[in-house]
């Protein structure tokens, strides 16, 4: 399928294994965080989301962590699948704005 | 999730032609976003639409090289106008969700210029 990004940073993990992938954000204000998985050929899907009260959130599979100190949000994916290899990326937003901040993007890779 | 459907799924144009986007939403809904996304690069607001206003634009996009309409509150378009190489990009249509904070994507148009 087509590459969303083809130059984008890669994270290769085995099948079975944990991975993390992180993401610096930019505004110290922001107060909402998301995370979007993009697979080959299809538009961002929501993953989870994350607000500035909270350090920790977890959903299926899926664990955000937040540290306003450094501004720094991490995805960690528990026994990574293959179905998980795709684009991630995080998403700030302050004041429930109209203008979600997208992060660059990481390439998951999942090894056999 | 809101079912978003974008047409064209890709497209491949001549430089100095236009081309129009269209997004259909299965559901109603106040605000509908236009994204741009560039090879190698990641999602970047290009203008908000609100039916029955115009579009308000972000930083660097205008309405001359991208005019936006909203006819209603399941449908919207955007025209990329006399496009260049430089125009080659993913566009996505999104709006809110239900709960308001997040956006559901469409699978986006990929438009390349030659």
């Amino acid at each position: 399928g087509e590459s969303v990004g083809l130059h984008l940073p890669t994270l290769s993990v085995q099948e079975g294994d944990n991975s993390i992938i992180n993401c610096a954000y930019s505004n110290s204000a922001s107060d909402y965080f998301i995370w979007y998985k993009q697979e080959s050929g299809k538009g961002p899907q929501f993953i989870i989301d994350i607000r500035s009260n909270m350090d920790k959130r977890q959903g299926q599979r899926v664990t955000v962590l937040l540290n306003k100190t450094v501004k720094h949000l991490s995805l960690q994916i528990a026994a990574t699948q293959p179905g998980d290899s795709a684009v991630y990326f995080c998403a700030e937003n302050y004041n429930y704005g109209q203008n979600f901040v997208f992060g660059p993007g990481t390439r998951l890779s999942v090894l056999p | 999730s809101a079912v978003i459907s974008q047409k064209p799924s890709r497209d491949i144009c001549q430089r100095g032609t236009s081309l129009t986007i269209q997004c259909q939403v299965d559901s109603q809904v106040t605000m509908m976003f236009w994204y741009r996304q560039q090879p190698g690069q990641s999602l970047t607001l290009i203008a908000t639409a609100n039916q029955g206003s115009e579009a308000t634009y972000e930083s660097g996009f205008v309405i001359d090289k991208f005019p936006i309409s909203r006819p209603n509150l399941t449908f919207s378009t955007l025209t990329v106008s006399n496009m260049s190489p430089e125009d080659s990009s993913i566009y996505l249509c999104s709006v809110e969700t239900v709960r308001g904070e997040t956006r559901d994507f469409g699978a986006g148009t990929r438009l390349s210029v030659l």
